[in-house]
Formats: structure tokens, C-alpha cells, sequence
């Protein structure tokens, strides 16, 4: 049972299109997350959604639009990706805590996008 | 703001001694936690230990411990016999209990190469 899921692991497109990354978890988590990892590593959190609601939005490119159907899932359509777009893209959920996060990160396993 | 800084972009260590990896961190918030996370080549993201700001005693998982200097600001990992599977990437993070709580902010991270 995966505590932190999300599809597809790998994905490989051409420049313009429009994709869509799933994540699901199913540890009861209030929040999730999307970090984006690129070529050099360096992981960057993308956004934060607590019990549905959007809660960090960093300065993220308004084509990644992030959307939480229900606190278990959140997913991310990118549209008219672009070259710079290709990374790792991490999905995670963390245990929301009487308006405090504890903070420990449950990670997917992430989903390597390459844009050609 | 939160930083974190990871000076060593790569270490060395024999298998079976100890290695600390070091990080330091900058922040305004009083109630903060600091977090270790491993990836190794296969690309996912594992949680090792985490430190509170308020915690009195250094955290300690196993082989893994926490060698956290307030005053300093620094939260190096340490970890002791050192195998040959700790061959993988370390980042150091930090996430913030107040109302912005839910954001980590990561290192650029230390490959650490256990040699045999």
C-alpha cells in the first residue's frame, strides 16, 4: 500500500502540450504539496493545499494550475509546457496539526517530465 | 525568510566510520523544525530524523542523530557506521509552526559516496 502516490512516473512530451501529473495519499494527511526537483537537484516547493484550500502559492508560471478534488488528492495541469519545464515533480502530504504543521514530509516518487 | 545552507556539495567516508553533514539555517520565526531527508539514486525522498527548535535533547533514529546547536543555527546530521547503502543525496530542511506553516524549505543538498 503506497502512502503517497502519484501518476504517471515518467512522461515525455513535445513543447505546447498540455499534461496533467496525478497525486493521491491515503494517510489521512490535511496537506499536500507539489516541489519541483530540477536537473541540479535543488528542490523548490511549487504549492500547498491544507484540507482542499490553497495555501502557498509560489511564483509559479500561472500555466501550473494545481487542484485538490478532496484533501486525499491533489493534482497538476501544466499547460503549453515549455523546454525549462522538464524536472522532477514531487508530490507529498504532511499531518496538519491544530494550525501547526509538524512538518515531516511523506513524499511520492516522483514523476520525471521530460519536454522535447 | 528561510534559508538553509549546505555547504559540502559532495563527502567522502569509509564504510563503517562516521560522517556529519553539515547544515545551518537562517530564520525569523521563534518555532521552527529541521528535517533530514535522503535520496538515494533511485530518485525517491525519504524522511531520516527531525529536530523542533524546542526540543531540549539532540534527536536521535537509529544510526542517524541530530547534532542541532541553536545558538548557531546549525542542525548537522551525523551518522554513525556508515554502509554502503547511505551512498545517496542528503538535504536538510526546515518548516516553520506559524501561519505559514506547511512551507519546507530545502537545502541544495550533500552527496555523500560511502566507500568500501
Amino acid at each position: 500500500d503506497t502512502a503517497v502516490s502519484q501518476t504517471p512516473k515518467y512522461l515525455v512530451t513535445q513543447m505546447g502540450n498540455d499534461k496533467s501529473i496525478k497525486c493521491e495519499q491515503n494517510l489521512g494527511h490535511d496537506t499536500m504539496y507539489w516541489y519541483k526537483q530540477d536537473s541540479k537537484k535543488f528542490l523548490k516547493i511549487m504549492f500547498s493545499y491544507n484540507n482542499k484550500e490553497l495555501i502557498i502559492n509560489e511564483t509559479v508560471p500561472n500555466r501550473f494550475s494545481p487542484k485538490s478534488p478532496d484533501k486525499a488528492h491533489l493534482n497538476l495541469h501544466i499547460n503549453s509546457l515549455e523546454l525549462g519545464d522538464s524536472a522532477v515533480y514531487f508530490c507529498a502530504s504532511s499531518l496538519w496539526a491544530g494550525g501547526a504543521d509538524t512538518g515531516e514530509l511523506f513524499f511520492g516518487e516522483g514523476s520525471r517530465l521530460t519536454v522535447l | 525568510a528561510q534559508k538553509i545552507t549546505q555547504t559540502q556539495p559532495g563527502m567522502f567516508v569509509q564504510e563503517k566510520e562516521a560522517v556529519t553533514l553539515d547544515c545551518t539555517y537562517d530564520t525569523s520565526d521563534p518555532s521552527y523544525g529541521l528535517f533530514w531527508y535522503k535520496q538515494p539514486s533511485s530518485g525517491e525522498m525519504i524522511f531520516l530524523i527531525y529536530q523542533g527548535s524546542y526540543d531540549q535533547q539532540n534527536a536521535t533514529e537509529g544510526r542517524y542523530s541530530l547534532n542541532f546547536q541553536k545558538a548557531r543555527k546549525s542542525a548537522n546530521l551525523v551518522i554513525s557506521a556508515s554502509q554502503l547503502g547511505d551512498s545517496a543525496m542528503y538535504f536538510c530542511a526546515m518548516s516553520s509552526t506559524n501561519t505559514n506553516a506547511g512551507k519546507s524549505t530545502f537545502g541544495d543538498g550533500t552527496t555523500l559516496t560511502v566507500k568500501p
